[in-house]
């Protein structure tokens, strides 16, 4: 069945980089996605990745997936206090009207 | 552009009560949605719908919660009677559509609810 798994904390030094992971179980994903949940708000979305890609690059955000091993990781660098938050991958494939199912999130916390 | 509205953001309830809450999409946005979000937890998709029509409702518990999209606009989500465990942020998303390809979806800040 469809399953998405995270890694539920991480905490980090600001300025370093952060290592979200997640797997899934669906081989026939198409797309990948990492969303943003900050306290009280709704999920904003960061970044996406199509699933004949490996990697991603957008600003300090880079996002790598192993199709293989269904594994995905999202890096994020120079991490500051702003990004503390949670955040959720989240897989859709197609044949299931595009819904989305989504991990239980990690929650980041960065440290000063 | 104005992003995906919600309200109200916060409500309590006691149990056995009833409740609504209201989402106006994204304008253009044929897609809305409802998701479910426990504390702790993942969104759970409620319900789908796509312009008037429901796309999947597999996991709207149908004996006590009932959607509505009747303009194919903005949506109702009512609760009726609720219950302790249907305390949750409920989170309104849209998107443009269901062609091939990537689904956006822009979520709302949600409505929080508090059943006593």
């Amino acid at each position: 069945g469809e399953d998405v798994e995270q890694s539920l904390f991480l905490s980090v030094r600001e300025g370093d980089s952060s290592v979200i992971n997640c797997t899934y179980t669906d081989s026939s994903s198409t797309y990948l996605y990492w969303y943003k949940q900050e306290p009280g708000a709704g999920l904003q979305l960061l970044t996406y990745i199509f699933s004949n890609m490996d990697m991603k690059q957008d600003q300090r955000l880079t996002v790598l997936l192993n199709k293989k091993d269904k594994h995905l990781s999202l890096r994020i660098a120079d991490t500051q206090t702003g990004d503390s938050a949670i955040y959720f991958c989240a897989e859709t494939y197609a044949g299931n009207n595009r819904k989305l199912i989504w991990g239980l999130g990690t929650s980041l916390a960065v440290n000063p | 552009e104005a992003g995906v509205a919600q309200s109200p953001r916060y409500k309590i309830i006691e149990k056995r009560q009833s409740v609504a809450f209201w989402c106006n999409p994204i304008s253009g946005h044929a897609t809305l949605y409802w998701y479910q979000q426990i504390l702790g937890q993942g969104p759970k998709l409620l319900i789908q719908f796509q312009n008037n029509g429901v796309v999947d409702d597999s996991q709207l518990p149908k004996d006590r919660f009932s959607a509505e999209r009747l303009k194919g606009v903005d949506s109702t989500l009512k609760i009726q009677p609720a219950k302790l465990e249907d305390s949750a942020v409920y989170l309104c998303a849209s998107s443009l559509g269901l062609s091939a390809g990537k689904v956006e979806q822009y979520f709302g800040p949600g409505t929080r609810l508090t059943v006593t």
